[in-house]
């Protein structure tokens, strides 16, 4: 079974300063993981992903994550967020024969001017 | 190339009454994921379809939802006997193939409002 926790389900952050959602998952098997973003009253776009190699996995609008296996973490920054970044952030992982994704419960960054 | 279109974007539907979502992958796109978004919580897989083929519905009430791919058209979400419960955004993702390495694109969402 696999399973994703978002653990902050709100992060304010100040416009052009520095942030970090946090993700860990649970799989006992490999894994491929996933953050998404979801704008009001629209669908996810995806943001970046990590199927394999680099650790370090750099996305669209600046973000970036890091897979950690010893951690089992997989945490998306971005080092100078704007306005527009305010959006709701999924986490998600896919270690099934074939894509049945599981969603965390997604993580709202309001960003304040 | 079109994205992921589903409609009606927002429905409205009395208790008991029938909802139907539709799904249009993108160009193609084989495979469809259906979704279900509650308020203040993750998307939760409902199903996942083929062409023709329903290839898991583990996520699926075991009562009232069914989805379908056909050969020709989009794919349906048909709840029927909709309850105020059902009220929810349901959202339809398509990908090219099966693998772990394919990306699957969402569309826009459908608001269930069940009154």
């Amino acid at each position: 079974a696999q399973s994703v926790t978002q653990l902050d389900s709100q992060v304010p952050v100040f416009e052009e300063a520095p942030v970090e959602l946090r993700c860990n998952y649970s799989s006992s098997v490999s894994v491929y993981l996933f953050w998404y973003v979801q704008y009001p009253n629209q669908g996810l776009q995806l943001l970046l992903k990590y199927l394999s190699g680099s650790t370090l996995v750099k996305g669209i609008n600046g973000f970036e994550a890091e897979f950690n296996k010893s951690q089992t973490s997989f945490h998306l920054r971005k080092p100078s967020v704007h306005i527009s970044d305010t959006a709701e952030y999924f986490c998600a992982v896919n270690s099934g024969g074939y894509q049945k994704v599981t969603f965390g419960t997604g993580t709202k960054l309001q960003v304040i001017p | 190339n079109a994205g992921v279109m589903q409609n009606p974007r927002h429905l409205v539907r009395r208790r008991g009454q029938e909802a139907r979502l539709r799904c249009s992958p993108m160009k193609g796109h084989s495979h469809v994921y259906w979704y279900r978004q509650l308020p203040e919580e993750g998307l939760k897989f409902m199903v996942y379809l083929q062409k023709e083929n329903i290839i898991d519905e583990s996520g699926m009430p075991k009562e009232r939802f069914s989805a379908e791919f056909p050969k020709e058209g989009p794919s349906i979400l048909r709840i029927q006997q909709v309850v105020r419960g059902d009220s929810a955004a349901y959202f339809c993702a398509s990908s090219p193939g099966q693998g772990l390495t394919d990306t699957q694109y969402f569309g826009p969402g459908t608001r269930l409002t069940v009154l």
